[in-house]
């Protein structure tokens, strides 16, 4: 696609389900990020892939989450056990280099998450 | 720790004034400084960035920004603003060879006509 795709734009779940949300970038695009936006609050960093490993991922805020990108495509980030506190707008962006290098990051719509 | 600071959480301005949104931020070296636009249901998208060089850099859509060492602030400006500006826009510091960007709290903004 054009751009970078994340599904599903909505999720409303209930308290302790299990969550997966998908990001497809743009094609080519070696490097991938997940945030996470709350309201008001700027997109605050979770993971980070160079290809398909885990380059970084010092951002997820404990063993609940976890992202995956096996084929160094599209990446499933997973949300077990949801509480309330993770409802927020989860953003994916890939880049063709790291962000370092191009400082260009291009960013999906989000998923919007919903924790009842 | 690394932090972006925008202190201005809402600003209005009248159609055709000029704009100044404030970013500081705090890091021990020089980071890589960017500001981004968030419009309703659409992606941020990049407006400028800042690696080395000249301290004003030019941007998209009229935008532009200058770095200030000194006060280690990278405010944006635009001399004329558009009622297509309205949106939430975002200042960001790149550190760790740019693999991790910290992101202001964002400043919303409302033109009028």
């Amino acid at each position: 696609g054009a751009g970078v795709s994340q599904t599903p734009s909505n999720k409303v779940t209930e308290k302790g389900k299990y969550v997966e949300l998908r990001c497809d970038p743009i094609s080519g695009h070696t490097a991938l990020y997940w945030y996470r936006q709350s309201l008001g609050q700027g997109p605050e960093f979770l993971i980070y892939f160079q290809g398909t490993g885990a380059a970084d991922d010092s951002g997820l805020p404990n063993d609940r989450f976890f992202a995956v990108r096996p084929e160094g495509s599209v990446s499933t980030l997973k949300i077990q056990r949801t509480e309330r506190g993770d409802s927020a707008v989860y953003l994916c962006a890939s880049s063709l280099l790291a962000a370092g290098d191009t400082g260009e990051l291009f960013f999906g719509e989000g998923s919007r998450l919903t924790v009842l | 720790a690394q932090s972006v600071t925008q202190p201005d959480i809402h600003i209005t301005v009248s159609e055709g004034a000029s704009l100044e949104l404030r970013c500081n931020y705090s890091y021990g070296a020089t980071p890589y400084l960017f500001w981004y636009v968030q419009s309703p249901g659409q992606g941020l998208q990049l407006l400028l960035k800042y690696f080395s060089g000249d301290t004003l850099v030019q941007g998209i859509k009229g935008f532009e920004a200058e770095f200030k060492r000194s006060q280690s602030s990278f405010n944006l400006r635009k001399p004329s603003v558009h009622w297509s500006d309205a949106a939430e826009y975002f200042c960001a510091v790149a550190v760790n060879t740019g693999n991790q960007f910290y992101f202001g709290t964002g400043t919303s903004l409302t033109v009028i006509p």
